[in-house]
């Protein structure tokens, strides 16, 4: 399984929005609605913002959202704030109980 | 709340194993609808699934480690633990271990992370 691809960088000024993609094939992304966006700040563990391609846990902004289109699955920030910058990884089941992460992006704030 | 905390060394030597252990509070390890699983950041880099641990015992691993990996678990002690056998400087890393949600496959709680360096 190789990992999944992300841009390495993102950016947006405050108030705007900001997508963030990741492509995998059809074996993982586009097989499975198994698709989650970690959040993760310097130094710290990542966190879970979303799970099966679009849903938001508790406690996560309405302002995060994800779909999917064929093999590529998109994460959406919308109304950036400056807590919003951090590193976003995205996942994808691949079948037989396998993980796959995406390589990651940078996000900034402008 | 479920916590989760690796402990092990922090520096290993090339060739060697290395053994980390992650010890669950606030649930058990015995539930059947979680997995528990080691994921791994080397310093700069991004996140590496290594492998996962259900219930009853089965393991699965990344196919990239496979050869090199055994991860086990201790319900009496609600433990769970990696080793990596024959490593070098390209397993330094952040470890992390968390656990995995087997409806959503999403990992929705994670330990703080635990360096280890490889280097003699």
């Amino acid at each position: 399984q190789s990992a999944l691809t992300q841009p390495p960088s993102a950016s947006g000024s405050p108030g705007q929005s900001v997508t963030i993609s990741c492509t995998g094939t059809s074996s993982d992304v586009g097989g499975y609605n198994y698709v989650s966006w970690y959040q993760q700040h310097p130094g710290k563990a990542p966190k879970f913002m979303i799970y099966e391609v679009s849903k938001r846990p508790s406690g996560v902004p309405d302002r995060f959202s994800g779909s999917k289109s064929g093999n590529t699955a998109s994460l959406t920030v919308s109304g950036l704030q400056a807590e919003d910058e951090a590193d976003y990884y995205c996942s994808s089941y691949a079948g037989s109980n396998i993980v796959v992460f995406g390589g990651g992006t940078k996000l900034t704030v402008l | 709340q479920l916590h989760l905390q690796e402990s092990g060394p922090g520096l290993v030597k090339p060739s060697e194993t290395l053994s980390l252990t992650c010890t669950v509070s606030g649930g058990s390890i015995s539930t059947s609808s979680h997995y528990w699983a080691w994921i791994r950041q080397p310093p700069g880099k991004g996140l590496e699934w290594i492998g996962s641990i259900y219930y009853g015992g089965s393991s699965y691993y990344n196919p990239s480690l496979k050869s090199r990996v055994t991860i086990s678990g201790d319900t009496s002690e609600n433990q769970f633990s990696l080793k990596l056998s024959s490593v070098t400087a390209a397993d330094t890393a952040v470890y992390y271990c968390a656990r995995r949600d087997d409806y959503g496959v999403v990992f929705d709680y994670w330990g703080q992370g635990t360096l280890v360096t490889v280097s003699s």
